[in-house]
């Protein structure tokens, strides 16, 4: 079965500055994709970054980034330079490869999320 | 183009009635996905329907089912409410590319169902 931690309640980072969100994970599958997604209080879940397990370049979108250790099972999101629209809970998800018959596979398991909080 | 769509946005139902949710996908996907999001519980997956046929299901009682339509949209029913069954309950809707996975899943604003 698949799990990822999060083992950051909440973080706190000033605006401008850049803040790293762990995210580890365990999996048996050799083929996987992992997502982040941020939740603002408003409540809908917003895709930010996705990395693959067979990518050899960790994963970049705008100020947002991907610290992909696959051996430590790590993927650790980075956002540069906050701002104060950063505020929010962020979610590390996890997914396997859909199979050649379709089932079982495509559902995401996600951890249990980080609050970050930017202040001014 | 227009996102996932769900309706109600706002549910309010006592123990032991039955709620349905809706959930349109963006066009062109053809999989829905259900989650449902309680208080202190993470996002736990609920459902995923593709192509008309539930594909895989998580782990939750019978009397939460749904179905896909023709047009890819979506109904969640969730029967014999339980105060437990408080919750944001997310739809989500991605293509599916067997053999791959960068497909990420686009989410609605969820249906916030509340239990009396």
């Amino acid at each position: 079965a698949q799990k990822i931690t999060q083992t950051q309640p909440g973080m706190f980072v000033q605006e401008k500055e850049a803040v790293t969100l762990d995210c580890t994970y365990d999996t048996s599958d050799p083929s996987y994709g992992l997502f982040w997604y941020k939740q603002p209080s408003s409540g809908e879940m917003i895709f930010l970054i996705y990395q693959g397990s067979y990518d050899q370049q960790n994963a970049t979108e705008g100020r947002y980034s991907l610290n992909f250790q696959k051996a430590r099972k790590s993927a650790n999101l980075v956002i540069s330079a906050s701002q104060l629209g950063d505020s929010a809970m962020y979610f590390c998800a996890m997914r396997d490869v859909p199979n050649a018959g379709g089932t079982s596979y495509g559902k995401l398991t996600f951890g249990q999320g980080t609050i970050l909080t930017v202040h001014p | 183009e227009a996102g996932v769509t769900q309706s109600p946005t706002h549910l309010i139902k006592t123990r032991g009635q039955q709620a349905t949710l809706r959930c349109s996908p963006i066009s062109g996907h053809t999989s829905v996905y259900w989650y449902q999001q309680a208080l202190g519980l993470g996002l736990q997956f609920l459902l995923w329907y593709d192509e008309g046929e539930e594909r895989n299901r998580g782990n939750f009682p019978p009397r939460f089912s749904g179905r896909q339509f023709p047009n890819y949209s979506s109904e969640l029913n969730v029967n014999a409410l339980e105060l437990e069954d408080s919750a944001l309950y997310l739809c989500a809707s991605s293509v599916i590319i067997l053999g791959t996975d960068n497909q990420p899943q686009h989410f609605g604003d969820g249906t916030r169902l509340s239990i009396l």
